[in-house]
């Protein structure tokens, strides 16, 4: 069975300063990886995604993520917090090919990312 | 710019109704995935299909929800009878999976905001 924990419910940053989101996730087979983002009264968009290859992943928006296998570990990071970065941001593991869940993804309990001025 | 649309975006109903959610996924998208999210439980997968067959419906309360995809082009979410401990946000989200894994995105549509009273 797959599993996400996303340490910290909310972070709060400065404009300007690094953002760190963390995510670990647990899998019996190689994961895919997605971290998506939830503003105020809307869906979930994709900010990233890992499937194979190139372990540092670029996003949308200057975000971007690593993932260590060794940590089991997929932790979003962007330079510069935006004030437009305030939102919710989730980490969802899939299984990859070989796997039998048909895309299904298995979500984190989100963390609330909130930029001060 | 090709979305996922739901229908109702808002409803408000009285414990004891009938209340039925729809969505149309993008066209060419073999898969539909329904999710609730409340503040408790996150983000909860309660069914997906693909190609319009149910693959898995064991996140939904069997006596009460039901789920279809009567064509491609409109899914349904249905609540009989309705309870107040069902009222959250119910989104819907499609994506082309190929294989049986899961590297492909999934796109949300903007989510049904239910509450009964």
């Amino acid at each position: 069975a797959q599993s996400v924990t996303q340490l910290g419910s909310h972070v709060s940053v400065s404009e300007g300063a690094l953002v760190l989101l963390r995510c670990n996730y647990s899998s019996s087979v190689p994961p895919y990886l997605f971290w998506y983002v939830q503003y105020p009264n809307q869906g979930l968009q994709l900010l990233l995604k890992y499937t194979t290859g190139a372990t540092l992943v670029k996003g949308i928006n200057g975000f971007e993520a690593e993932f260590k296998k060794s940590e089991t570990s997929f932790h979003l990071t962007k330079p510069s917090a935006h004030m437009s970065d305030a939102a919710e941001y989730f980490c969802a593991v899939s299984e990859s090919a070989g796997g039998t869940s048909y895309g299904k993804l298995t979500f984190g309990q989100g963390t609330i990312l909130t930029v001060h001025p | 710019d090709a979305r996922v649309t739901q229908t109702p975006r808002d409803k408000v109903t009285e414990m004891g109704q009938e209340v039925t959610m729809r969505c149309q996924p993008i066209l060419g998208h073999n898969t539909v995935f329904w999710y609730r999210q409340t503040m408790m439980q996150g983000l909860e997968l309660l069914a997906y299909f693909r190609n319009r067959a149910p693959l898995d419906d064991s996140g939904m309360p069997k006596d009460r929800f039901s789920a279809e995809m009567p064509d491609a082009t409109l899914a349904t979410l249905k609540i009989q009878p309705s309870e107040p401990r069902d009222s959250a946000v119910y989104f819907c989200a499609s994506g082309l999976v190929t294989g049986t894994g899961g590297a492909d995105t999934q796109y949300f549509g903007p989510g049904t905001r239910l509450t009964v009273l």
